[in-house]
C-alpha cells in the first residue's frame, strides 16, 4: 500500500492563477518532504523541501505547507506559467533514515496561456 | 556540466536474459540511487548507495542487483529479467548528509521492456 498518495492525476490551471498540488501520506514516521518536477522524456528535479519541524517553507513563487495532525501537505504555485505544466511527486522520508524516499504517483499540472 | 548519465536510454529484452544498466555521475556524490516509475504508482525506490562498497534495499528490491566499487558508478543489475520489470528506470545522485534527497540530481531515465 502506498505511504504517500497523490490523489488528483491531472490539474489544470489558468496562467496566473495559483496551482495548489496536493499530498496526502500515512506513515507518521516521515520527517522530511519534497516536491520533484518532473518535464517529458527527462529525470525529475528538486524543486522545494520541508522538515517536520515546520508547517511551511517558501521559495520565490513555490510554496510548501505541511499540516502534520492531518499528515498532508500541499505545493503552491503562484502565479503560475505555462513554463510550470510538468509532473509534480511528492516525497518523504523516514526520521531514522533519510535515504530512504517514498514518492507519490505524480499529478500532473497543465497551466494554460 | 553536472550531470548523471544513464546508459542505455531506451533497452528491449528478452525473459532471462541478464542485462546491466549503467549509471554515472560527475558531482563526487557519495549517495546514488535508482527507482522505476510505472503508471499510478509514481516513483519506487528499488536500491541506494551511502558510498562506496555500501548499499542498502530500497522499496522495491527483488529481481534486481546493485554495486558500488567506484564512487561514481552504480549499475543496475538485473540477472533474470521478467515482463513485470517492463518500466522506467531512474539512477540519482545526491551529497550525504542530512538530508540526502534535497540536491538530487536524476538521470534521463531508461525505458526497458522485457517481452
Amino acid at each position: 500500500d502506498q505511504q504517500v498518495k497523490q490523489n488528483s492525476p491531472s490539474l489544470s490551471v489558468q496562467e496566473g492563477r495559483i496551482s495548489i498540488l496536493n499530498c496526502d501520506y500515512t506513515n507518521s514516521m516521515f520527517d522530511y518532504f519534497l516536491w520533484y518536477k518532473k518535464y517529458p522524456a527527462e529525470g525529475p528535479t528538486f524543486l522545494i523541501s520541508i522538515s517536520s519541524i515546520k508547517d511551511k517553507n517558501e521559495d520565490g513563487r513555490f510554496t510548501v505547507f505541511l499540516n502534520k495532525s492531518a499528515k498532508h501537505l500541499s505545493l503552491h504555485i503562484v502565479p503560475s506559467q505555462p513554463g510550470d505544466s510538468a509532473v509534480y511527486f511528492c516525497a518523504a522520508s523516514v526520521k531514522y533514515n533519510f535515504n530512504k524516499f517514498y514518492f507519490g504517483s505524480g499529478t500532473k499540472l497543465n497551466v494554460k496561456p | 556540466e553536472a550531470q548523471v548519465t544513464q546508459n542505455p536510454r531506451y533497452l528491449i529484452t528478452v525473459t532471462g536474459k541478464k542485462l546491466t544498466v549503467t549509471c554515472s555521475q560527475n558531482m563526487n556524490h557519495e549517495y546514488m540511487s535508482w527507482y522505476r516509475q510505472d503508471p499510478g504508482l509514481g516513483l519506487r525506490q528499488i536500491y541506494y548507495s551511502m558510498n562506496v562498497e555500501v548499499t542498502d534495499k530500497g522499496d522495491v528490491p527483488e529481481g534486481y542487483k546493485v554495486s558500488r566499487k567506484e564512487k561514481r558508478n552504480f549499475p543496475l543489475i538485473l540477472e533474470s529479467p521478467s515482463p513485470n520489470q517492463t518500466s522506467l528506470y531512474f539512477c540519482a545522485s545526491s551529497r550525504t548528509g542530512f538530508p540526502a534527497g534535497t540536491e538530487a540530481f536524476f538521470g534521463q531515465g531508461t525505458r526497458l521492456t522485457v517481452v
